[in-house]
C-alpha cells in the first residue's frame, strides 16, 4: 500500500489554459474525494466518487471543473479556461465508505495560474 | 454561520503545557467528528477520530465530544515543538455519505 498518490505536485499555467490533474487511491478504498485549499483556509469540498459513480459535486463548483473515475481506480480532475482564482492546493483523498472512516490524503498538486 | 468554525489562532504555548484547540460545528445530525494536523505545506494527516459523547484518548492526544452543545475539542498534553502545526476539526454530517466539512483550522505553535 502506498497510500493516496497525485500528480504532478506542482503546475504552473497561463490564465486561459485547461489543466489536467491524477489521483491514484488506496487500492482497497472505493471513496475518492476532491478538495481545494488555499491559504490560511480549511479544505473546500468539491467533489467525491464512490466506485466510478460521481454521487456529489459542490453547488460552488463552476462548470469550468470536472472529474471523472472511469473505471473505479484512479480519477482524473480537469479545469478549462484557468482563472487566477483557481490557483490552490488541490487535495485527493480516499476512504473505505461509511461516515465512520477518516480520509488517507495525497500530498496535493499545487496550482498556479498566472 | 459556517458548518465548522474554529479559532483561527495562532495559538502559542510553551514547550510541554497542555495545548487545547475548539470546534464547533452547525449540523446537530452529525455523526463522526475528526482531527487532522497540517504542517505547512503538506496535506492533512488523521490524528484522531471520535464518535461518541465523552473522552477518547491515544498517547498525548485527547478528544472531547458533546453532541448537545454541538462542540469538538483536542487536548495535546506535553506539547512538544513537533506539534507546531495547524490542525483541521472536520465533522461528517447526517445523511452525506460520509463527506467531511473542515473548519479553517488552528495555528498551534509550541516554543521551547
Amino acid at each position: 500500500d502506498t497510500g493516496v498518490s497525485q500528480n504532478p505536485r506542482h503546475k504552473i499555467t497561463k490564465r486561459g489554459q485547461n489543466v489536467t490533474f491524477r489521483c491514484d487511491p488506496i487500492s482497497e478504498h472505493n471513496r475518492l474525494y476532491w478538495y481545494r485549499q488555499t491559504l490560511g483556509q480549511g479544505p473546500e469540498f468539491l467533489t467525491y466518487f464512490q466506485n466510478e459513480a460521481q454521487l456529489e459535486k459542490s453547488r460552488l463548483l463552476s462548470d469550468r471543473f470536472s472529474a471523472e473515475r472511469p473505471k473505479g481506480s484512479f480519477s482524473t480532475l480537469e479545469i478549462q479556461r484557468t482563472e487566477q482564482g483557481d490557483s490552490a492546493m488541490y487535495l485527493c483523498a480516499s476512504s473505505l465508505p461509511g461516515a465512520n472512516y477518516g480520509y488517507t490524503f495525497g500530498s496535493g498538486t499545487r496550482l498556479t495560474v498566472v | 454561520q459556517k458548518e465548522v468554525e474554529q479559532n483561527s489562532g495562532p495559538l502559542s504555548v510553551p514547550e510541554g503545557a497542555i495545548a487545547s484547540l475548539n470546534c464547533t460545528y452547525s449540523d446537530r445530525g452529525s455523526q463522526s467528528f475528526f482531527w487532522y494536523r497540517q504542517y505547512s505545506g503538506k496535506s492533512p494527516e488523521l490524528i484522531m477520530s471520535i464518535y461518541s459523547n465523552g473522552d477518547k484518548e491515544d498517547g498525548r492526544f485527547t478528544a472531547q465530544l458533546n453532541k448537545a452543545s454541538q462542540y469538538v475539542s483536542l487536548l495535546i498534553r506535553d506539547s512538544q515543538p513537533s506539534d507546531s502545526a495547524t490542525y483541521l476539526c472536520a465533522v461528517a454530517p447526517y445523511n452525506q455519505g460520509g463527506k467531511l466539512i473542515f473548519g479553517q483550522g488552528t495555528e498551534l505553535s509550541v516554543k521551547p
